[in-house]
């Protein structure tokens, strides 16, 4: 059974730092890509960032570039996403999600249940 | 920048609806991986649509999609009252990654 497990949400001030993990299980690790996603509070979804199989390749919205980093821990099968100069509007749930194939983008087959990220002073 | 998507689309039970999902060139009319997202409130988002046209197992076959130009659709057949939900597209973007639409709320009157 694929299970993905997110870590690491709670509150943060402004300008502060957060790392959220996602632990992976129930299928070939290495194979597919990761990506995460972020949902505001009564929002919509929002694409935020996604690491290659193989970690390869990482790939990151406008809105996080510079400030997030995605990275994979094969020894331990996460996904990491460090957070760094957070901002009110990074406040959201956050998911980290699978593709359905190695070949395919934006396809996410399975999800975390996600964790709350809450910028605030 | 995201994709449009109407805010709210409604329907009668067992009717049939469309919902669109416009992008541009650099998106949705130049690559074929569009997906689509059924989600329920305080529910992780459900993979219903890959790659355009692609229904994943256990999908049910009310759900089709296609592509023209530079828009997605969604139709949903044959409406229940267990559709109502939001629904999401998300294109693959290129070098830049992948984006999603606002979301389109659908009420089964």
């Amino acid at each position: 059974e694929v299970l993905l497990l997110e870590s690491g949400g709670g509150s943060v001030q402004p300008g502060g730092s957060r790392r959220l993990s996602c632990a992976a299980s129930g299928f070939t690790f290495t194979n597919y890509a990761i990506n995460w996603v972020r949902q505001a509070p009564g929002k919509g979804l929002e694409w935020v960032s996604g690491i290659t199989g193989n970690s390869g390749g990482t790939f990151y919205a406008d809105s996080v570039k510079g400030r997030f980093t995605i990275s994979r821990d094969f020894s331990q099968n996460t996904v990491s996403l460090q957070m760094d100069s957070l901002r009110v509007e990074d406040t959201a749930i956050y998911y980290c999600a699978k593709e359905r194939l190695s070949t395919s983008r934006g396809a996410f087959d399975y999800w975390g249940l996600g964790t709350l990220v809450t910028v605030s002073s | 920048s995201a994709l449009t998507q109407p805010a709210s689309v409604s329907g009668s039970p067992g009717q049939s609806i469309t919902m669109s999902c416009t992008g541009t060139s650099s998106d949705i009319g130049g690559h074929n991986y569009v997906s689509w997202y059924q989600q329920y409130p305080g529910k992780a988002p459900k993979l219903m649509i890959s790659e355009v046209t692609n229904r994943p197992s256990g999908v049910s076959d009310r759900f089709s999609a296609s592509k023209s130009d530079n828009t997605a659709y969604l139709t949903i057949s044959g409406l229940q009252v267990e559709d109502e939900a939001t629904y999401y597209c998300i294109s693959y973007t290129g070098t830049i990654g992948l984006v999603f639409g606002g979301g389109t709320k659908l009420t089964v009157l």
